[in-house]
């Protein structure tokens, strides 16, 4: 699987959008980029997933590059709950697949009220 | 429940005692996952089961850790003559057998002294 890279924290203020970036730049063009996020003491929590197009669902949007070397995570509204580690991998989406999901180092939010 | 079940929650031991952590993954899920986290770390994969097939233990970090996977869904982790370093929170995951979006259990926090 691609390898991806994040910054390692982020701010954002309550109420604003939250942009999270994170490069993939030798993605394969069969490599789905999913999202998760892990709120403190919690289990990480499916966001959303994309491969070539623009993704939107009722927690985020996903921005990928013409080039889908990097991607961008949107959160329209952030709210002092969406505070969390956000985890940008790169995975084959195949039938029977035996990748498991690798989970790099993430980008920690704060949203700050 | 709809979710992914672990047990137990939370677990005190004494190194060199062994331990079993238990995991209820999702009805129909063919996919189970065994993370596990370190304070303050991130998710290191341990063990990856896909329906039939032999399981991927590639991320074991070591033999005194095992895992089996029942009648294709209830898992169970073992971890024998247990270590300080072994003192982490234990995640399960489950998914449907394409999909890349895992459904996270809350976790089983152990405890080594």
């Amino acid at each position: 699987d691609a390898k991806t890279t994040q910054p390692p924290s982020m701010d954002c203020a309550e109420g604003r959008a939250a942009n999270l970036p994170c490069n993939h730049s030798t993605i394969s063009g069969n490599e789905y980029v999913y999202w998760y996020r892990q709120i403190h003491s919690q289990g990480p929590q499916y966001i959303i997933h994309g491969l070539k197009n623009n993704e939107t669902n009722e927690m985020a949007s996903l921005i990928i590059t013409e080039d889908r070397k990097s991607s961008t995570l949107i959160l329209p509204h952030a709210t002092l709950r969406d505070t969390a580690v956000y985890y940008c991998i790169v995975r084959v989406q195949d039938r029977g697949g035996r990748r498991a999901l690798t989970f790099g180092s993430g980008t920690r939010l704060q949203v700050q009220p | 429940g709809a979710g992914v079940s672990q047990s137990p929650s939370n677990k005190v031991t004494e190194k060199g005692k062994d331990v079993e952590l238990r995991c209820d993954p999702i009805s129909g899920h063919t996919a189970l996952y065994w993370y596990r986290q370190s304070l303050g770390q991130g998710l290191e994969f341990l063990i990856y089961f896909q329906g039939n097939s032999a399981p991927d233990k590639s991320g074991l970090p070591s033999d005194r850790f095992s895992a089996e996977r029942t009648g294709g869904s209830v898992s169970t982790l073992t971890i024998q003559r247990t270590q300080q370093e072994d003192s982490a929170v234990y995640l399960c995951a489950s998914s449907l057998e394409r999909a890349g979006e895992l459904f996270f259990g809350e976790g089983s926090r152990l405890t080594v002294l």
